[in-house]
């Protein structure tokens, strides 16, 4: 039973475009979700997160957008840049941002990202 | 500064063996967390300590894994009687804790590959 789906485990995108990565959850009690990237042969490294009660999380090149009612989010990069090839990884926590404390995250299976010059 | 440091990077034992994995969390962090990555999958949640004590261990497979974390620093994940299945990375994160989404961003280490011969 996948409580986070990612869909597509790869997409392809040309340098300067939009890339845009999908995430479906199904657990209610989700309240905290992150998107972690992760290079080859490294740990995945925290990028952008948004709390339940947002809609929508901006920083610099990402921005997070969160569906509650469809149980969805996606993130924007924009513009894309070569290095923003990896695999990228969505999670989520059912008591990471109120539930006093903190607790196991729910990750994706991931998408592979890669950039077209 | 320093990040989680996970020691070995790689570990190759046999079938039945006793192994240890160990994580130095980022000082300060009070809350440690094991997951394990298997190929093309997600990392899975195994446990969580908050301090010393475990504070959510329903992640850990069945009873041949136990992770320890005494001084509330260092952690160490042991798994006996290994089985080829156990074959995976295994990855620590820590994080602040506490109440508030960014006090919960779990930071994560770059992994200990087990191979399980």
């Amino acid at each position: 039973d996948q409580q986070v789906k990612q869909n597509s485990p790869s997409l392809s995108v040309q340098e300067g475009r939009i890339s845009i990565l999908n995430c479906d959850y199904t657990n209610s009690m989700f309240d905290y979700f992150l998107w972690y990237k992760k290079y080859p042969a490294e740990g995945p490294t925290f990028l952008i997160s948004i709390s339940s009660i947002k809609d929508k999380n901006e920083d610099g090149r990402f921005t997070v957008f969160l569906n509650k009612s469809a149980k969805h989010l996606s993130l924007h990069i924009v513009p894309s840049q070569p290095g923003d090839s990896a695999v990228y990884f969505c999670a989520a926590s059912a008591r990471g941002y109120s539930g006093g404390g903190a607790d196991g995250l729910t990750f994706g299976k991931g998408t592979h990202l890669i950039i077209q010059p | 500064g320093a990040g989680v440091s996970q020691t070995p990077s790689n570990k190759v034992t046999e079938k039945g063996k006793y192994v240890e994995l160990r994580c130095d969390p980022i000082s300060g962090h009070t809350a440690l967390y094991w997951y394990r990555q298997s190929l093309g999958q997600g990392p899975e949640f195994l446990i969580y300590f908050q301090g010393t004590g475990a504070a959510d261990d329903s992640g850990l497979p069945n009873d041949r894994f136990f992770a320890v974390r005494p001084e509330g620093s260092v952690s160490t994940l042991k798994i006996q009687r290994t089985e080829r299945g156990d074959s995976a990375v295994y990855l620590c994160a820590s994080s602040l804790g506490g109440t508030g989404g960014g006090k919960n961003i779990q930071y994560f280490g770059a992994g200990t590959r087990l191979s399980v011969l």
